[in-house]
């Protein structure tokens, strides 16, 4: 079966660009979860969606950043405009449901905002 | 917030030995999950704990759940150079504003010496 699946992997974009990354949940998995992961602040939960609704957004760092589910198997991040403290890795999980359910992570997209 | 102490934050070890860390905590949890991250790869999960006193193997890998619901640890029996990465406890909340977040450790860095 294929797991969470990320696009692009890389991306490397100019400060003041807009930059969209992309996420396919696990089939049947009804949360997903953005993270950001950085050196100095390890793995912060962004934001969080069961069955297409957002959740939680507390961890969403300020209004340039935003996230949608349309459907139960895709999800976007976007960050407009993009700037170089934005540069990390950023990985999309899903779960079964919200509770207590084993989170599964995709490869991540690695982010370098000049 | 929530806070998990993960420990050692590192460990060089020759390869065949024995490896142990533990996640503590002092909020109580009702999911613990082992993460392993490789470079440049999203934390693949390892084995997935859910409830007090439960014990778990998963190949040359023992986890358990610990009584309190506040700690949980990670075997790993006769390291292969493979086993190297960096390993995440994260604990699943039992409740209140936390509910559904992971929260994650500080991660422990394994070197395992051939």
């Amino acid at each position: 079966d294929a797991g969470v699946i990320q696009s692009p992997r890389h991306e490397v974009t100019e400060m003041g660009q807009e930059v969209t990354l992309r996420c396919k949940p696990i089939s049947g998995h009804n949360s997903l979860f953005w993270y950001r992961q950085t050196m100095m602040r390890g793995l912060e939960l962004l934001i969080y969606f069961n069955n297409n609704v957002p959740i939680d957004d507390s961890g969403m760092p300020e209004d340039r950043f935003s996230a949608k589910m349309p459907n139960a198997s895709f999800s976007t991040l976007k960050i407009q405009p993009s700037e170089p403290r934005d540069s990390a890795v950023y990985f999309c999980a899903s779960s079964h449901n919200t509770g207590f359910r084993a989170q599964y992570f995709g490869p991540g997209t690695r982010l370098l905002v000049l | 917030g929530q806070q998990l102490n993960q420990s050692p934050q590192s460990m060089f070890i020759q390869e065949g030995e024995d490896v142990s860390m533990n996640c503590t905590s002092s909020s109580i949890f009702n999911t613990w999950l082992w993460y392993k991250q490789d470079p440049g790869e999203g934390p693949v999960l390892l084995i997935a704990l859910y409830k007090a006193g439960e014990l778990t193997s998963n190949g040359r890998l023992t986890a358990q759940f610990g009584i309190t619901r506040k700690d949980s640890f990670l075997n790993i029996s006769a390291s292969i150079p493979s086993d190297v990465g960096i390993y995440f406890c994260a604990g699943l909340a039992a409740g209140g504003t936390s509910y559904g977040k992971l929260t994650f450790g500080q991660g422990t860095i394994l070197t395992v010496h051939p």
